[in-house]
């Protein structure tokens, strides 16, 4: 089955850090990796759209200098939380999918957030 | 815009079934199911493309009515393994046929 690896897992660290999470596709080449922050017993919320070699798309009303995204490859997307805050702290998942929207998305495990 | 699911919560006896109703203002092109248990990934669990189509994954089928824009969920004589959220997910037209999830349904199983 299709994998996605995302780490790290958990990070705790001092406001104002900037904190870079990587997404990896292990065994498929994923033309599209999507970015998602989740609050606690609440749905996905999509942050962004990345498509490989390409700008990320951003959703309204999330700061695309405050959330840095690359696509670097078919198998790599990285998210870089820019100076840190105590309001970002969240579970970010991200999602990969190879082809267009009727092909299924694999999740990686999430990364949990925490902002002192 | 985000389907809207229903309901929001369902607790279960095993062997009980349930319904999960997800439900969409805009035309789909299709709906994406998923179970995310606490603390994980959610886990793919079936895609419907067209109107009409019903597919199955063990005792956990689907239907999608694309005139009705909706889609449901079926779980049949439930495990307590089946327990976590649903989200259905629609991809429109809008936006790049990029995948809206809706808030989610929370199954509970009981022994």
């Amino acid at each position: 089955g299709a994998v996605v690896s995302q780490h790290p897992s958990r990070v705790i660290c001092k406001s104002g850090t900037s904190v870079k999470i990587e997404c990896r596709s292990l065994d498929f080449q994923a033309t599209t990796m999507f970015w998602y922050r989740q609050f606690p017993k609440q749905s996905l919320m999509l942050m962004a759209t990345s498509n490989e070699g390409s700008k990320a798309t951003y959703e309204q009303g999330v700061e695309k200098d405050k959330f840095l995204i690359n696509h670097a490859s078919l198998t790599l997307s990285t998210l870089t939380v820019t100076s840190a805050h105590p309001e970002d702290s969240s579970f970010y998942i991200c999602s990969a999918r190879a082809g267009d929207s009727n092909q299924p998305q694999h999740f990686g495990d999430g990364t949990r957030l925490s902002i002192l | 815009q985000q389907p809207v699911q229903s309901p929001q919560a369902v607790i279960l006896r095993e062997g009980e079934d349930a319904v999960i109703n997800c439900s969409s203002s805009k035309a789909l092109y299709s709906v994406h199911w998923y179970r995310q248990k606490h603390g994980e990934a959610p886990v793919f669990l079936m895609i419907l493309l067209k109107g009409g189509e019903q597919k199955g994954h063990e005792k956990i089928s689907a239907s999608f009515n694309e005139k009705k824009q909706q889609s449901s969920l079926y779980l049949t004589a439930s495990q307590l393994s089946y327990s976590g959220t649903y989200f259905c997910g629609t991809a429109t037209n809008t936006g790049g046929f990029k995948t809206i999830f809706g808030a989610g349904t929370r199954l509970f199983v009981k022994a």
